[in-house]
């Protein structure tokens, strides 16, 4: 079946650097997409999302891009800080559909 | 809004048990779900709830998983029998949204079963 996929595993940045992670997926029926954050032994913690109507969304300190001619999805995280280490995970919705299929996720390494 | 609490946090039985979880979900949400994940992939969908209707079942949902929300409030999530394949984090989440979406999760069961 179709599937979101995440391209890189574990991404590593210097504290006040911005972070980019990448996010791919192949349903083109999807029409909402949505970031959370997963620190270790918690649930996922929503970040932001994004509607298929859209291009960009910006959020503090995050924005969501959309580029749906390449089924391609990140987020920016700016001015990085030790406390955004955690697991990435994005998760689309098909349309019509009334659940979330996430992928597999990215490590964010902050380095001080 | 004091968010998802799930009960228990951490779960250890033996294979061949019965074991339940609950879930209480935040506050006048109607939806509620159940996900399921392991040590590196992200969270995969079992079942969801609409108040007390349960809509929707995975495949990954067998004959042994049977979860309820009889009041249209908490839930309950049994599998009986435990298999050790069965060991993982069970997370809830629950919606304020009829279209399935921002949800917020809970802190997860984690369950190991030995």
């Amino acid at each position: 079946g179709e599937s979101v996929g995440l391209h890189l595993p574990t991404l590593s940045v210097q504290e006040g650097d911005n972070s980019i992670i990448n996010c791919a997926y192949s349903n083109s029926a999807s029409d909402y997409f949505i970031w959370y954050k997963q620190e270790s032994g918690k649930g996922p913690q929503f970040i932001i999302d994004i509607r298929s109507n859209m291009d960009k969304r910006q959020g503090q300190r995050v924005t969501v891009l959309l580029n749906k001619t390449v089924k391609h999805l990140s987020l920016q995280i700016a001015a990085t800080q030790p406390g955004d280490s955690a697991v990435y995970f994005c998760a689309e919705r098909t349309g019509g559909g009334n659940k979330l299929t996430f992928g597999t996720g990215t490590q964010l390494k902050v380095e001080l | 809004d004091t968010g998802v609490s799930q009960d228990p946090r951490h779960k250890i039985t033996k294979r061949g048990q019965n074991v339940t979880f609950r879930c209480d979900p935040i506050s006048e949400h109607n939806r509620l779900y159940w996900y399921r994940q392991t040590l590196g992939q992200g969270p995969e969908f079992l079942t969801y709830f609409q108040n007390e209707a349960q809509l929707e079942k995975s495949r990954l949902l067998s004959d042994r998983f049977s979860a309820e929300r009889p009041k249209g409030s908490f839930s309950t999530l049994e599998i009986q029998r435990t298999e050790q394949g069965d060991s993982a984090m069970y997370l809830c989440a629950s919606s304020p949204d009829r279209r399935g979406e921002k949800l917020f999760f809970g802190s997860g069961t984690q369950l190991s079963v030995l």
